[in-house]
């Protein structure tokens, strides 16, 4: 079963207004979180990486007052979009280290976004 | 900085074939590899493992190799299935559990 788990899995929100998408480690600590973005037919491309108790580390590019990373606990992270617009429309996966397993990144199974 | 790519692109074939999927990176200092499935409009699923000291590993009927000195790798699929259609990514993070570097991935489509 999955050991990362995204919600929601697909979302549709009018252009302007905020959606938060949600990432956990299901039966493991994840001190560190990835959030990647996938447009059609590309691969990922990572936004940001999320550190439990301090602020997120952006990638070039990535505007961080945008995209609002939360890394509330060892389980979980969130993504929030703010005043989304519909270039924001996106594949959205996050990944997190399971340390036991030999440092196997597993993955979410992404959220669909579409900014109508 | 670390640039992984993915030959071919795109691989369609008749069931049972063997098939070799590659994967090459500029940056050796590389702590693991991992080959991932996806799976349209899906998230990723890890197939592979391979650490930085290994030379290959096994999973059924998927077989990934790992060359660091020339930084290649490869995912050999015995005996392929339609099942097996998806697009596969290689992937390698720059430390332990950091960032993942991702080749463009290689869609592969197994013909019944």
């Amino acid at each position: 079963g999955a050991v990362v788990s995204q919600h929601p899995s697909r979302v549709i929100c009018k252009s302007g207004t905020s959606v938060k998408i949600e990432c956990r480690s299901l039966d493991f600590q994840a001190t560190t979180m990835f959030w990647y973005r996938q447009f059609p037919k590309q691969s990922l491309m990572l936004m940001a990486t999320s550190n439990e108790g301090s602020k997120a580390t952006y990638e070039q590019g990535v505007e961080k007052d945008k995209f609002l990373i939360n890394h509330a606990s060892l389980t979980l992270s969130t993504l929030t979009v703010t005043s989304a617009h519909p270039e924001d429309s996106s594949f959205y996966i996050c990944s997190a280290t399971r340390r036991r397993s030999g440092n196997t990144i597993y993955f979410g199974e992404g959220s669909w976004l579409t900014v109508v | 900085k670390q640039e992984v790519t993915q030959i071919p692109a795109a691989l369609s074939v008749p069931e049972g074939e063997n098939l070799v999927l590659n994967c090459s990176f500029t940056d050796s200092a590389i702590y693991n590899l991992q080959w991932f499935r996806q799976d349209p409009g899906k998230g990723l699923t890890s197939l592979l493992l391979i650490q930085s000291s290994q030379r290959e590993q096994t999973s059924g009927r998927l077989n990934a190799s790992l060359d660091k000195s020339s930084g290649r790798s490869t995912l050999y699929i015995a005996a392929s299935q339609p099942g097996d259609s998806a697009t596969y990514l290689c992937a390698v993070p720059e430390t332990s559990g950091s960032r993942l570097t991702f080749g463009e991935g290689t869609q592969l489509t197994v013909n019944p």
